[in-house]
């Protein structure tokens, strides 16, 4: 049974640019939530997708977006990267009969922008 | 608005002693409080979480004890080895949401 995978585990973009992080969410998980991770601090909830629909949004500008597949899989994207977007971007997947409430977080995607 | 405080931010305790981390939450229809460790690098790990119709739970020598009038719940670890040196967070969860709150974090120095 595979957890929550993401990809890639790391990489460096220019600001200005675009970047694309992918989550793969726990087999039975229907719900992809992503969390931004600055060094030093907690997670932030940037966006929660359900049923291939962004469902909720923490305070993060309209550059970050996302989508959500018909297998649940799901997608981050970045615009017009900034050097404070620097951080570890967090997958966590929840739902399904028997996850209750709680959530499994992925290996993260660290990026740097430089 | 929804908000999950926790002190302190560094704690330093000797090994063998116990360590208490604190958190406070803003919505009193928060059901759901995770713990989390995370090591450098790698990604948070839940080690132990209640819910609200539950005032403490235990496992081995961690425990988390919650007090819903008071909106604030604590995390315990007894006799701390050097292996629970780490940065925890607490975190709750608004009902039906699958959204998470995180706390600001403690990092956990365990003394020789």
């Amino acid at each position: 049974d595979a957890g929550v995978t993401q990809s890639p585990t790391h990489l460096i973009k220019t600001r200005g640019q675009q970047v694309t992080l992918r989550c793969s969410p726990k087999s039975g998980h229907d719900t992809v939530s992503w969390y931004q991770q600055a060094l030093g601090q907690g997670p932030q909830f940037i966006f929660q997708y359900y049923e291939e629909e962004e469902r909720q949004r923490g305070n993060f500008p309209d550059r970050f977006s996302g989508h959500q597949f018909p297998n649940y899989s799901s997608e981050l994207n970045v615009n017009a990267l900034l050097l404070g977007d620097s951080a570890l971007y967090l997958c966590a997947s929840s739902g399904g009969p028997r996850s209750g409430n709680t959530i499994y977080f992925g290996e993260g995607s660290w990026l740097t922008v430089v | 608005g929804e908000n999950v405080e926790q002190h302190p931010s560094t704690l330093s305790v000797q090994e063998g002693d116990s360590a208490v981390i604190k958190c406070t939450y803003s919505d009193s229809a928060s059901n759901y409080f995770p713990w989390y460790k995370q090591e450098l690098g790698k990604r948070p790990q839940l080690i132990i979480d209640i819910r609200s119709n539950v005032g403490e739970k235990k496992d081995q020598r961690i425990a988390v004890t919650l007090n819903k009038t008071a909106k604030h719940f604590s995390l315990h670890i007894t006799e701390t080895q050097p292996e629970d040196s780490a940065v925890y967070f607490c975190a709750a969860e608004w009902p039906g949401d699958d959204k998470i709150i995180f706390g600001k974090g403690t990092r956990l120095h365990i003394l020789p």
